[in-house]
């Protein structure tokens, strides 16, 4: 699975939009990238994940750059239940059984 | 009703112990996963298990041994522990990607595991 890259940490004001970007440069015409959270030490969850198209769902917005090298991920009206590590994972899909590689993340801190 | 549901949450030992966790899925899910993350908050991923069939083995010493009585339960029996087993074991499940759905994982809530 290609690698990513994120910054270690990000502080957003609370109702602010946080822009969590993500660099996989490396990443494959058949790899999805996939976004997860871990809100302190509870198991992490699925945020959204895209092929190529920009996504959108009730929680985010997952922009994709043209090449795909790069892409960002939109928490649009950010809340302090929103303060979490942010994980940017890129893997293939349809593939039986294919776990996911978690990086360090980006620890993003909602303040009021 | 809980999707991924694991036990015990927290658990603590002596060395050279041997201990299990316990997981469960009612998502229908095909796949199965254990993941640890340890003090410096990395998860790693340790096992996967496709239809009761070991997919994923990563490096992870012996004295470690999944078990999958069926497809909605995944064990992981730990032998002999050591003091850096200590870690918190996720537990995870995803529809088989072949066949339906995005791949998506569902985590449990982990188990703690402090061995002394």
């Amino acid at each position: 699975d290609a690698k990513t890259t994120q910054p270690t940490s990000m502080d957003c004001a609370e109702g602010r939009a946080a822009n969590l970007p993500c660099n996989h440069s490396t990443i494959s015409g058949n790899e999805y990238v996939y976004w997860y959270r871990q809100i302190h030490s509870q198991g992490p969850q699925y945020i959204i994940h895209g092929l190529k198209n920009n996504e959108t769902n009730e929680m985010a917005s997952l922009i994709i750059t043209e090449d795909r090298k790069s892409s960002t991920l939109i928490l649009p009206h950010a809340t302090l239940r929103d303060t979490a590590v942010y994980y940017c994972i890129v893997r293939v899909a349809k593939q039986a059984g294919t776990a996911l590689i978690f990086g360090k993340g980006t620890t993003l801190s909602v303040s009021s | 009703d809980t999707a991924v549901s694991q036990t015990p949450k927290y658990l603590v030992t002596q060395m050279g112990n041997d201990k299990s966790i316990k997981c469960e899925q009612n998502l229908g899910h095909d796949t199965m996963y254990w993941y640890k993350q340890d003090s410096k908050k990395f998860l790693k991923i340790m096992f996967s298990y496709n239809n009761k069939e070991l997919i994923i083995n990563e490096t992870v010493p012996n004295r470690f041994s999944p078990k999958s009585p069926d497809k909605a339960h995944l064990n992981l029996h730990i032998n002999s522990l050591e003091l850096g087993d200590s870690a918190v074991y996720f537990c995870a499940s995803s529809q088989d990607p072949w066949r339906l759905g995005t791949g998506e994982l569902f985590f449990g809530e982990g188990s703690r595991l402090t061995v002394l």
